[in-house]
């Protein structure tokens, strides 16, 4: 069965700080898709990134950046030069190809990310 | 604009009593998903559909039950039978029934017991 781990529950930095989200999935599946979302207080998620595995490529938008490792089965989430607007609930989640149709993200307990001014 | 359309935004239920959530997506999307969130946990999958008049159950499903009659509508009923329905529930879609495409998400029911 597949299962994402987010070890870090909170995390806090001062404004302008680079901070990393880590991320470690489990699947027994070749082709998977690894997911980012954030959730500020508000509670709707919003989706940032996903990545399938077949891409290792990093991808950086603005000052996010994303850093897939198959090899420790990792899928970390840098944000640089943090900002306030920043501090949100990020959830990493994962989706495998079980042939049958999307059957919904197994979802991380995701890390509370707190930016201070 | 396109979007998902949770309501109410809070609902309270009295001990034995069924509730209905809403759910409506104007973005044309075949799936459509309900989870539940727990503070301090990750969200949890409790019913999905990938097409209209079906519907498949998902890791958490006891204590709930789902209708899909029309593409746009995925209701959610919180049943007696759950006995712990606190919680907040968001649905989502996406735009087609693989695994590959992200789910877009509605704001959110925070459901309460009184």
């Amino acid at each position: 069965a597949q299962k994402v781990t987010q070890a870090q529950t909170e995390i806090s930095v001062v404004e302008k700080e680079d901070v990393t989200l880590d991320c470690v999935y489990e699947t027994r599946d070749t082709t998977y898709y690894l997911f980012w979302y954030k959730q500020p207080p508000s509670g709707e998620l919003v989706f940032l990134i996903r990545r399938n595995s077949f891409d290792e490529q990093n991808e950086i938008s603005g000052r996010y950046s994303w850093n897939f490792q198959k090899s420790t089965s990792s899928f970390n989430f840098t944000i640089t030069a943090s900002q306030v607007v920043d501090s949100a609930v990020y959830f990493c989640a994962l989706s495998e190809d079980s042939g049958g149709g999307a059957d919904g993200l197994t979802f991380g307990k995701g890390t509370h990310l707190i930016i201070q001014p | 604009d396109g979007g998902i359309t949770q309501s109410p935004k809070y609902l309270f239920r009295k001990e034995g009593q069924n509730v209905t959530l809403s759910c409506e997506q104007n973005l044309n999307h075949d799936a459509m998903y309900w989870y539940r969130q727990d503070p301090g946990q990750g969200l949890r999958l409790i019913y999905y559909s990938q097409i209209v008049n079906d519907f498949q159950k998902g890791d958490i499903a006891e204590g709930y039950s789902v209708s899909r009659e029309k593409k746009e509508s995925f209701p959610l009923t919180v049943t007696s039978a759950q006995k712990n329905p606190t919680a907040f529930y968001l649905c989502a879609s996406s735009t087609s029934r693989e695994e590959d495409q992200p789910q877009h998400f509605g704001d959110g029911t925070r459901l309460s017991i009184l």
